[in-house]
């Protein structure tokens, strides 16, 4: 069956640090992988998706950036953290075009 | 525009059967979902239905869809504390990816 998880679960991070929060989903290839973000105020918000290794989508521009190094790891990043980056942020992956989304348990980011 | 909207709040006694709302907008869209977040975790996948269905039903969950005013429910039978939870309506975006557009959730309370 498949897996995804993603770390650390919980970050507390200074102003102007970079960040680094990684995902993997198991049990699959070739993925169609996202990063969300969910803030005060409970909307999901599509940060980047991906549908192949060095593919990415940015949906909002921002001091956020993603990667995919392989097929089924999606690294969310930023150089230097600002207060309004603090959220609730969820990684997920689905089988392939216009198909269910699965998320992982999520990673808080407290940027103080 | 892409655009699914929900109310807010509901609370609920346990045992009374809940119904949460969602309109959505994108007639195109294939797939709607109900998604179920528990406090700190990440977002479960609770049920999703095509959009050639008008009901479908899964143990105490049961979903109606109308198409022609683009609203969905979502009624749980026999509601219990452990039903207590944000519950996202979500419909398949009309781009070529399977991304997804949620509604910002509804809190569901119940009181024992």
């Amino acid at each position: 069956s498949q897996t995804i998880h993603q770390w650390p679960a919980t970050l507390v991070q200074p102003v102007g640090s970079p960040l680094s929060l990684e995902c993997t989903v198991e049990g699959t290839s070739n993925p169609n992988l996202y990063w969300y973000r969910q803030a005060a105020g409970r909307g999901l918000q599509l940060l980047f998706y991906s549908v192949g290794i060095g593919q990415i989508s940015s949906e909002v521009p921002q001091n956020l950036s993603a990667s995919r190094p392989q097929d089924r790891q999606f690294i969310l990043s930023s150089k230097k953290l600002l207060l309004s980056d603090s959220g609730f942020y969820l990684c997920a992956w689905s089988p392939g075009q216009r198909n269910t989304i699965y998320f992982g348990e999520g990673s808080w980011l407290t940027v103080v | 525009g892409e655009d699914v909207e929900q109310s807010l709040f509901l609370s609920v006694r346990e045992g009374d059967s809940s119904v949460i709302n969602c309109t959505y907008t994108d007639s195109s869209s294939t797939y709607l979902y109900w998604y179920k977040q528990e406090p700190g975790a990440g977002l479960q996948l609770l049920t999703y239905i095509f959009s050639n269905m008008d009901m479908k039903q899964d143990q105490r969950l049961t979903v109606l869809l109308n198409k022609k005013d683009k609203h969905l429910s979502l009624r749980i039978a026999d509601t219990q504390t452990g039903d207590s939870a944000i519950y996202f309506c979500a419909e398949t975006s009309p781009s070529g990816y399977s991304t997804l557009t949620f509604g910002k959730g509804t809190m569901l309370l119940v009181s024992p």
